[in-house]
């Protein structure tokens, strides 16, 4: 069974900094693009970043672009987003996702707070 | 502003037939990059539709189907139940933005 599990979030202060992991199991890590969407509360789903199998390569939304990093660990299995400079408007829960020709993966996300 | 268009909402009576629209553009649907389709219940993750425009996921009911044509999309639920309440998002690859595109979801109400 595959399962991709979040961790990292909470609450952090304006400016400040989190670093989001997603942990894969069940597939073959190496093998698979992956994918960080955001959903603020009450909002529809946003697409944050992709990074392709072997981390060469990696794109952002606007949104984020400058800010957030995301970086991969194929040894380890797994995903991460070094999120700086946060803001109030990056407030939302996180999800690493993967998909193939057939079929998608996604975790049960993390809640990221950037609140005074 | 999501990149994909959807209507926010649309309604229906139990037993009867919905459909939920998504248009793109080139650099997405119009490009030829599949549409996939899911549905969210409140507090969880998205759960996935419809994948390749067209095919359903095994367990995933006849009474949904999906269909692509130019740069739009189309998600037609027949049938309709009440378990069918939820957001329902389309999704596709955009090539300028190399990335996943998201509709801005749609409420689907069971009258």
């Amino acid at each position: 069974e595959v399962q991709l599990v979040e961790s990292g979030g909470g609450l952090v202060q304006p400016g400040g900094s989190l670093r989001l992991s997603c942990a894969a199991s069940g597939l073959t890590f190496n093998s698979y693009w992956m994918y960080w969407v955001r959903q603020a509360p009450g909002k529809g789903l946003v697409w944050v970043s992709r990074i392709n199998s072997d981390g060469s390569d990696t794109s952002y939304a606007d949104s984020v672009k400058g800010r957030f990093t995301v970086s991969r660990d194929n040894a380890r299995n797994t995903l991460y987003l070094q999120m700086n400079s946060l803001r109030a408007e990056d407030t939302a829960v996180y999800y690493c996702a993967t998909s193939t020709v057939t079929t998608a993966y996604w975790g049960q996300g993390t809640l990221v707070t950037v609140s005074s | 502003q999501s990149v994909l268009t959807q209507p926010p909402s649309v309604s229906g009576a139990p037993g009867q037939r919905v459909t939920i629209s998504c248009t793109g553009s080139t650099s997405n649907i119009g490009a030829g990059y599949d549409v996939q389709w899911y549905h969210q219940l409140p507090g969880t993750a998205p759960k996935l539709l419809i994948y390749g425009n067209s095919h359903r996921p095994s367990g995933v009911p006849d009474r949904f189907s999906g269909s692509r044509s130019g740069t739009s999309a189309s998600l037609d639920i027949t049938g309709l139940q009440a378990e069918d309440e939820a957001d329902y998002y389309c999704q596709s690859y955009d090539s300028s933005l190399s990335g996943w595109v998201f509709g801005g979801g749609t409420k689907l109400t069971v009258l």
